[in-house]
């Protein structure tokens, strides 16, 4: 049972388009939901995160958008470069993280 | 800078071997945790630790158990592999709002 589903679950898009990578729960109970970054041979990191009271967070060209109501979060990379080709992972919390499937993200010049 | 290390990038080991991850941590945190990841499975929590000797079952524990002898140190030990244990294993420590990724250890059963 996959208590965070993780859309799609590869996107190509060209450079300088606006990828959205789409993430839902169930669990009413998470408080705080990360997104991390994963580059090939390495480690997933954390790129952004967002607490449940608010709607929006943005860092730099990374925008996380909340819907409490339809327990639904999602990425958005503006103006998206060849360099942010990677896998990215939503995750929620209940003491520990639970992460979502992983959507590989390709961005072609 | 933070950093949490495991003791190997790639392993292969035999069918039936038993077979130890090691993970340590410099960031003096108490939670650690070790997940597998799978392609279309994302990352999948095998055993967390909350505290030294402490140890509590993800959701895939089955196969696999785990050491936390000293806060740093985390270890995963897989009793007998098997070769449906392939996969990337992946350690982490963290603090209330982050978790801290070690590099990962590809292991392969043959």
């Amino acid at each position: 049972q996959q208590q965070v589903k993780q859309s799609p679950q590869s996107l190509i898009v060209q450079k300088g388009g606006i990828p959205i990578i789409n993430c839902a729960y169930e669990n009413t109970a998470f408080d705080y939901f990360p997104w991390y970054q994963q580059f090939p041979g390495k480690g997933p990191a954390l790129l952004i995160a967002i607490r449940p009271d608010v709607s929006e967070k943005k860092e730099g060209r990374f925008t996380i958008s909340f819907n409490k109501s339809a327990k639904q979060f999602s990425l958005h990379i503006m103006d998206s470069q060849p360099g942010d080709s990677a896998t990215y992972f939503c995750a929620a919390r209940e003491g520990k993280l639970t992460f979502g499937t992983g959507t590989r993200l390709t961005i072609i010049p | 800078d933070v950093k949490v290390t495991q003791s190997s990038r790639y392993l292969v080991k035999r069918t039936g071997e038993k077979v130890f991850l090691e993970c340590v941590q410099d960031m003096d945190h108490e939670n650690m945790f070790w997940y597998r990841q799978d392609p279309g499975l994302g990352l999948r929590l095998i055993y967390f630790s909350y505290d030294v000797k402490m140890k509590e079952k993800g959701d895939i524990p089955e196969g696999y158990s785990v050491s936390r002898e000293k806060k740093e140190r985390f270890s995963l030990i897989l009793e007998s592999a098997s070769t449906n244990q392939t996969s990337m294993y992946l350690c982490a420590s963290s603090s209330r709002t982050e978790a801290f990724f070690g590099q990962g250890t590809r292991l392969t059963v043959v």
